[in-house]
């Protein structure tokens, strides 16, 4: 089952936050977030595994919900860079593989 | 040191003609994993690889679609009669060791259109 991802797409100026959101209806050991430039390949940011374990980015904060499962991702003083496609993908509890199902993705923009 | 490779990185076929997409994993990494992401989605996952075996094919659409690894290193995505729905972006990403929250890095695809 695929995560929903809210908002589809985000305008910021720079300078400003942003959180985005992942939310799956299946019980999950971990929420990975990537972020995606046009044309090239997603770049991993952060994992956040049940239990409350996270490895990745030292400037980007994320949250994980177990019980309800959902994931933030917070981005606070956005820079231009800032500016692509971000993904979640939940791994779900029932698989031991590895295996990512992705969200939508929500586009953000970030203006000068 | 080097990321994932994938080559082609752009592949244009006509339908009905067979394909093969390569991927070069991160040295090091025994997990392997096949995506496709068509246009505004995200990526769809269609097969991992443990060393040299096929751990989960689960996202396989049909059986056009095969996959190998044979040296545990290189992977080659391969299609048959290909149609035009087909057509995406093949995503190839790699782990240290696959399973439970291990990071996969993807490389930057192969474009295939379909004619």
């Amino acid at each position: 089952q695929q995560p929903v991802q809210s908002p589809q797409a985000v305008i910021l100026r720079e300078g400003e936050d942003a959180v985005i959101n992942c939310s799956s209806s299946k019980a999950l050991y971990s929420v990975h977030w990537y972020r995606q430039k046009h044309g090239e390949a997603p770049v991993f940011l952060m994992i956040l595994l049940k239990g409350g374990e996270q490895k990745g980015h030292e400037k980007i904060s994320a949250s994980f919900n177990e019980k309800k499962q959902q994931s933030s991702l917070y981005l606070t003083a956005s820079q231009l860079s800032y500016s692509g496609t971000y993904f979640c993908g939940t791994e779900e509890g029932s698989s031991n593989t590895g295996k990512l199902i992705f969200g939508q993705g929500t586009t953000l923009q970030v203006k000068p | 040191g080097a990321g994932v490779s994938q080559t082609p990185s752009n592949k244009v076929t006509e339908k009905g003609k067979y394909v093969e997409l390569r991927c070069d994993p991160i040295s090091g990494h025994t997990a392997l994993y096949w995506y496709r992401q068509s246009l505004g989605q995200g990526p769809e996952f269609l097969i991992y690889f443990q060393g040299t075996g096929a751990a989960d094919d689960s996202g396989l659409p049909n059986d056009r679609f095969f996959a190998v690894r044979p040296e545990g290193s290189v992977s080659t995505l391969k299609i048959q009669r290909t149609e035009r729905g087909d057509s995406a972006v093949y995503l190839c990403a790699s782990s240290l060791n696959g399973g439970w929250g291990d990071t996969q890095y993807f490389g930057p695809g192969t474009r295939l259109t379909v004619l």
